[in-house]
């Protein structure tokens, strides 16, 4: 139990473009959702959390028109990097809260890696 | 303020011997502690996490880990570390104080490197 599918896996696109990535609870509800942003051999970077039927927060210095987020059910949240640039390339995770479980566990996608020419 | 603190960045480790990941901790009051391991491109998946009880915590893929309270200390252990288990290694720590925060603070990461 406790899956969470990200997609796509992987996506090159061109400077000024936008790109969705839409992670995915597969056998429980999430409330809440969290988007992370992860550079080479670096930790991750918590980007903003996303509740369901509300708006996202975002963590300081994360530009919100930049990086849309919509959780508009239980089991989907979307991240758009709009406009996005060479410097928005990384590797971006998504996390799913599962409640139901004691102590409250987050449980992660298998990533989106994102590379803007 | 919530820390997490993994001070190796890099834990090498001949296989067949026993490895321990090192990670200490800061939080208000009694924590809930997570193991999470990451491959290579791809995302963190979780090993094993302390609630309460048992300082002994067993995990996913032969792993536990030890909650010391006095030590602020949750390292992560295998005692015959496989090459398969080279990996990036995240500890992470949460209050379970109500109306504390929910978000799980995580380290930096430690490399574990198992030499064939």
């Amino acid at each position: 139990g406790a899956v969470v599918s990200q997609h796509p896996s992987w996506v090159i696109c061109k400077s000024g473009t936008s790109v969705k990535i839409e992670c995915r609870s597969l056998d429980f509800q999430a409330t809440t959702m969290f988007w992370y942003r992860q550079f080479p051999k670096q930790s991750l970077m918590l980007m903003a959390t996303s509740n369901e039927g509300s708006k996202a927060t975002y963590e300081q210095g994360v530009e919100k028109d930049k990086f849309l987020i919509n959780h508009a059910s239980l089991t989907l949240s979307t991240l758009t990097v709009t406009s996005a640039h060479p410097e928005d390339s990384s590797f971006y995770i998504c996390s799913a809260r599962d409640q139901d479980r004691v102590s409250d566990t987050q449980y992660f996608g298998p990533g989106t890696r994102l590379t803007v020419l | 303020a919530q820390s997490v603190a993994q001070p190796e960045d890099q834990v090498n480790v001949a296989e067949g011997n026993p490895l321990t990941v090192k990670c200490t901790y800061s939080v208000s009051g009694n924590p809930y502690l997570f193991w999470y391991v990451q491959y290579p491109n791809r995302g963190l998946q979780f090993l094993l996490k302390y609630i309460t009880g048992d300082n002994l915590v067993k995990g996913s893929y032969g792993f536990e880990a030890e909650f010391n309270k006095s030590q602020t200390s949750f390292h992560l252990k295998k005692p015959s570390a496989l090459v398969s288990d080279s990996a990036l290694y995240f500890c992470a720590v949460r209050p379970r104080l109500k109306g504390g925060s929910y978000i799980p603070t995580f380290g930096r990461g430690t490399s574990l490197i198992v030499h064939p």
